[in-house]
């Protein structure tokens, strides 16, 4: 049971362009986590939300956290080459272990 | 400050070998897992421990096993590797449970012919 859908899969943009990737599930979350991933590497943890409603933005990343608990968006400001990579959302609960979605594939051409 | 360090880096077995994949952590992190990943699965949980002396099974635990004699260190074994095990392999480590976020290892890339 997939309990993380992401969308979209794949994304290839332009440099300068803005995107928005979604996580959405069922379940209420106690945190929802965001990680990149580059290739040949391990995922690198962006950011961590715990409350409903919540924003935090690191640079030209905006991630929010449903008021619900159980959805999260990441927004991306005028995208760079940098920014390609695969990109992941993870929900937990305390005393337990994340669960992970199929990720977002983002590609953003010069 | 080297974090979660796997080895090795790329692996290639026969049908039937047996092998372990090595992890270590420095940070002190009480929670240690093990995840495969493929293409169009995402990261999928296999073991993982709470401390060292504890160990359980995630979602695809059927020909693995793993043990945490020290808080540093956490093997995955591979018992009689068949074709179905090749994936991309992440140890991950975090401070008590997954709420903090996960520190994870490079990866072994593993292929079993």
């Amino acid at each position: 049971t997939q309990l993380l859908e992401q969308s979209p899969q794949f994304l290839s943009i332009q440099e300068g362009e803005n995107l928005t990737v979604y996580c959405n599930s069922s379940s209420v979350f106690s945190s929802l986590q965001w990680y990149r991933q580059e290739p040949g590497e391990g995922p690198v943890l962006l950011v961590t939300v715990v409350t409903g409603g919540e924003v935090k933005k690191l640079k030209r990343l905006t991630f929010q956290f449903g008021d619900a608990r159980k959805d999260s968006s990441l927004h991306i400001t005028a995208a760079q080459p940098g920014d390609t990579g695969l990109y992941l959302c993870a929900g937990g609960f305390r005393g337990s272990r994340l669960t992970f979605g199929e990720g977002t594939q983002l590609t953003v051409n010069p | 400050n080297a974090g979660v360090t796997q080895t090795p880096k790329f692996q290639v077995l026969k049908t039937g070998q047996s092998m372990t994949l090595q992890c270590a952590q420095d940070m002190n992190h009480e929670y240690m897992s093990w995840y495969r990943q493929d293409p169009g699965m995402g990261l999928r949980l296999i073991h993982y421990s709470v401390g060292a002396g504890i160990t359980d099974q995630g979602e695809v635990p059927n020909g693995y096993n793993v043990s945490r004699s020290t808080t540093e260190d956490f093997p995955l074994r591979l018992l009689s590797a068949a074709p179905s095990q090749t994936s991309v392999y992440f140890c991950a480590s975090s401070r008590t449970d997954s709420f903090y976020g996960y520190t994870f290892g490079s990866g072994t890339r593993l292929t079993v012919v």
